[in-house]
């Protein structure tokens, strides 16, 4: 069984801050990796995707992938109200086109 | 726009009551899957298509039919609905390789279905 572990928080950050969501999998076939943000009741929307070594900045948000440690990582900076959410981490194992999800870190900012 | 439709968005039945839930994208994406989530489970995968008439399992099937007639649509059928598929349903869809270069998946806005 293929795994995407998240820790479920909830992981309070103050207005500002930088905030940091983590995620490990299991299978080390994984080759593409996904980070995601739900409000509550709202459908999942795709943040950034990351699928070599190192890291990938968007903005405000920064992707890291360590491979060979099976970690991946969202760092958010000037963390803002807004961004209060759940995250969820999604790994693609190479089988068709199919994700697999982790079970999603709920972040707060507080004003 | 680039959307993925999914109607109901709210659905209460009755045990054994057949009900279809549809999902309709106009991206022209190969690939298609519906997903339950669950409070303490995160999404699950129910059915995946890669394409025209090419439907597979995911990892929670029992309970769940799909079609896929047309690229466009994929719709989710329980043909005798049960109390433990109360859940929040979403559909997906994406290009076969959503690492490179696309938006990865698009989702619908979900369908809350009770079964009481």
């Amino acid at each position: 069984q293929k795994e995407v572990e998240q820790n479920s928080g909830p992981l309070s950050v103050p207005e500002g801050a930088i905030a940091s969501l983590n995620c490990t999998y299991s299978d080390r076939g994984s080759q593409s990796f996904f980070w995601y943000r739900q409000y509550s009741g709202k459908s999942p929307e795709l943040i950034m995707f990351i699928y070599s070594n190192g890291d990938k900045e968007d903005g405000r948000f920064t992707a890291q992938l360590n491979k060979a440690s099976q970690y991946v990582s969202l760092l958010i900076r000037d963390s803002q109200p807004s961004d209060s959410a759940t995250y969820l981490c999604a790994v693609n194992y190479n089988a068709g086109n199919m994700l697999t999800f982790g079970g999603g870190t709920r972040l707060m900012v507080k004003p | 726009e680039a959307q993925v439709t999914q109607n109901p968005r709210y659905l209460i039945t009755v045990t054994g009551k057949k009900l279809t839930v549809t999902c309709s994208q106009n991206m022209n994406h190969e690939y298609m899957s519906w997903y339950r989530q669950d409070p303490g489970l995160g999404l699950r995968q129910i059915y995946y298509s890669m394409n025209v008439e090419v439907t597979d399992k995911g990892d929670v099937p029992e309970g769940y039919k799909v079609s896929r007639k047309e690229k466009r649509n994929f719709p989710l059928i329980l043909e005798s609905p049960s109390p433990n598929q109360t859940s929040l349903y979403f559909c997906a869809s994406s290009t076969l390789t959503p690492w490179t270069g696309s938006n990865g998946y698009t989702f619908g806005s979900g369908t809350r279905l009770t079964v009481v």
